[in-house]
C-alpha cells in the first residue's frame, strides 16, 4: 500500500482557515487521494477525494500538488465541531481503505 | 445517523462469555467491513465481505468469527476473548464496482470491554 505522511497534531483558532498537509511521494498514477475524519466517540466519515485537480465540496477543499506527491485539506473556517483526527489515504479504485495515524486537529476558541 | 447502525453501543463481557456484535446498513451497499480501533493505535482492518462472501481476513484470531448472512447485515461473534481485545469495533459499508470511487460509510462503533 502506498504510504502517506501527516503531522501528528495541529492547532488552529476558531473561525480561521486550516490547512492540513499530507505527503505521498510514492503515489501511483491510479491512486486517488481520500480524506476522512473521525470526531470523538464516532466512526470515521468521508470528507473529500481527488485525483489530479483541486476539489471543493460543502465540507472542505482539496488542493493537490502538480506532481501529486503532496496534498492539502483546507477547512475554510474552522469551528469547534471540526476538532477531530483527519486521515489522508491513498486508494486505487475499489481497494480497501487502510488508515494511518492521521493528524489530530485542535481548535482553540 | 449515517445509514450504518451498530448494536450494542457498549458491551462489557467476561473472558468466558460469548457475545455478538451486529451491523446493519440501509444504503444498498454490496461490501461490508469490520475494523478494530485500540487505544492510541490506528484503525486495523479485520475482515472484508463482498457480496456476502469473505474476501479478506487480516490474520484475525479465531476467537473473532464474522458472519454475513446478506449484503445488509454483518455480525462479529466473540468468544473467549482476552482483555487486550478491548477496543472500539467499527463496521463500514461501501459500494464496490462501478466507478470504484465511493467512500466508506462507518457506523458509530461498539465499545467493547473484556474483563
Amino acid at each position: 500500500d502506498a504510504k502517506t505522511t501527516q503531522p501528528n497534531s495541529m492547532e488552529s483558532n476558531e473561525e480561521e482557515p486550516v490547512h492540513l498537509p499530507c505527503n505521498h511521494s510514492t503515489i501511483s498514477g491510479t491512486d486517488y487521494i481520500h480524506w476522512y475524519r473521525q470526531l470523538p466517540s464516532q466512526g470515521p466519515e468521508y470528507v473529500i477525494h481527488g485525483l489530479t485537480s483541486n476539489v471543493n465540496n460543502r465540507m472542505a477543499s482539496l488542493a493537490i500538488a502538480e506532481d501529486r506527491k503532496s496534498s492539502t485539506l483546507i477547512l475554510h473556517r474552522a469551528t469547534l465541531r471540526d476538532a477531530a483526527v483527519y486521515y489522508c489515504i491513498l486508494r486505487d479504485r475499489d481497494d480497501k481503505i487502510i488508515f494511518g495515524k492521521g493528524t489530530r486537529l485542535h481548535i482553540l476558541p | 445517523e449515517t445509514g450504518v447502525t451498530q448494536t450494542p453501543r457498549h458491551l462489557v463481557m467476561g473472558m468466558t462469555n460469548k457475545k455478538s456484535l451486529k451491523c446493519e446498513q440501509h444504503l444498498g451497499h454490496n461490501a461490508m467491513y469490520w475494523y478494530k480501533q485500540s487505544a492510541k493505535k490506528p484503525l486495523e482492518l479485520m475482515f472484508v465481505y463482498n457480496f456476502k462472501e469473505q474476501t479478506e481476513n487480516n490474520s484475525v484470531p479465531s476467537r473473532f468469527s464474522p458472519e454475513c448472512p446478506n449484503s445488509s447485515h454483518l455480525f462479529l461473534h466473540l468468544h473467549t476473548l482476552q482483555p487486550e481485545d478491548s477496543a472500539l469495533y467499527l463496521c463500514a459499508s461501501s459500494q464496490v464496482g462501478g466507478r470504484g470511487l465511493d467512500g466508506y460509510t462507518f457506523g458509530s462503533g461498539t465499545r467493547l470491554t473484556v474483563v
